[in-house]
């Protein structure tokens, strides 16, 4: 059961241009949305991340932009570059009796082409 | 600071065999985290130590089993194995049980069940 719904599974951008990749939840008990970062033969990364009360959070050329009456959250990257291409993972964290459940979406393989 | 370091890199086992892999988290960190990584299924939550008890526990069968150590050292056992396990098995470490919002992810395990 997938509860977090990636989507593109994977995207070629030129570079300079703003790859978007796009998450959408159902289970509302989620309450902190994080995305990582992995690069090949590496563990992921934690890029940025966001909460359900905010609309938008920028960290340097990485933007999350959250929807939470259309349960959907999405991570920009501006100016992109090749060093950007790796995979990127969206997650959701929930709080259940007092034990945290993360799930993450599938992953998008992002490539920025020179 | 040494990140998260996970032994071996690479394992390459027969199926019905059984395998322990080896993760050392963060200096400081007391909880560990398994985390298992397939083109398939994603990324999916195995369990979490803290203080040499499992905490919290993922939808995998009782062949997956884990334990921590005084020193926070995690090994985590998979016993008769299939050849769906073949697998990136991934360790994270936090400061605090619990903190998936700040964990720290080592550069995994490469299983290989033939």
């Amino acid at each position: 059961q997938q509860q977090v719904k990636q989507s593109p599974q994977s995207l070629i951008v030129q570079k300079g241009g703003i790859p978007i990749i796009n998450c959408a939840y159902e289970n509302t008990a989620f309450d902190y949305f994080p995305w990582y970062q992995q690069f090949p033969g590496k563990g992921p990364a934690l890029l940025i991340a966001i909460r359900p009360d905010v609309s938008e959070k920028k960290e340097g050329r990485f933007t999350i932009s959250f929807n939470k009456s259309a349960k959907q959250f999405s991570l920009h990257i501006m100016d992109s570059q090749p060093g950007d291409s790796a995979t990127y993972f969206c997650a959701a964290i929930s709080v259940i009796q007092g034990a945290q459940k993360l799930v993450f979406g599938q992953g998008t393989r992002l490539t920025i082409n020179p | 600071k040494a990140g998260v370091t996970q032994t071996p890199r690479y394992l390459i086992k027969t199926r019905g065999q059984q395998v322990t892999l080896s993760c050392s988290p963060i200096s400081g960190h007391r909880s560990v985290s398994w985390y298992q990584q397939t083109p398939g299924q994603g990324l999916q939550f195995l369990f979490e130590y803290f203080s040499e008890t499992q905490r919290n526990k993922g939808n995998f069968p009782g062949r997956f089993s884990g334990r921590q150590f005084s020193n926070s050292r995690s090994e985590m056992n998979v016993s008769t194995l299939e050849l769906g396990d073949s697998a990136l098995y991934l360790c994270a470490s936090s400061l605090v049980p619990g903190q998936l919002y700040e964990q720290y992810f080592g550069p995994g395990t490469r299983l290989t069940v033939t």
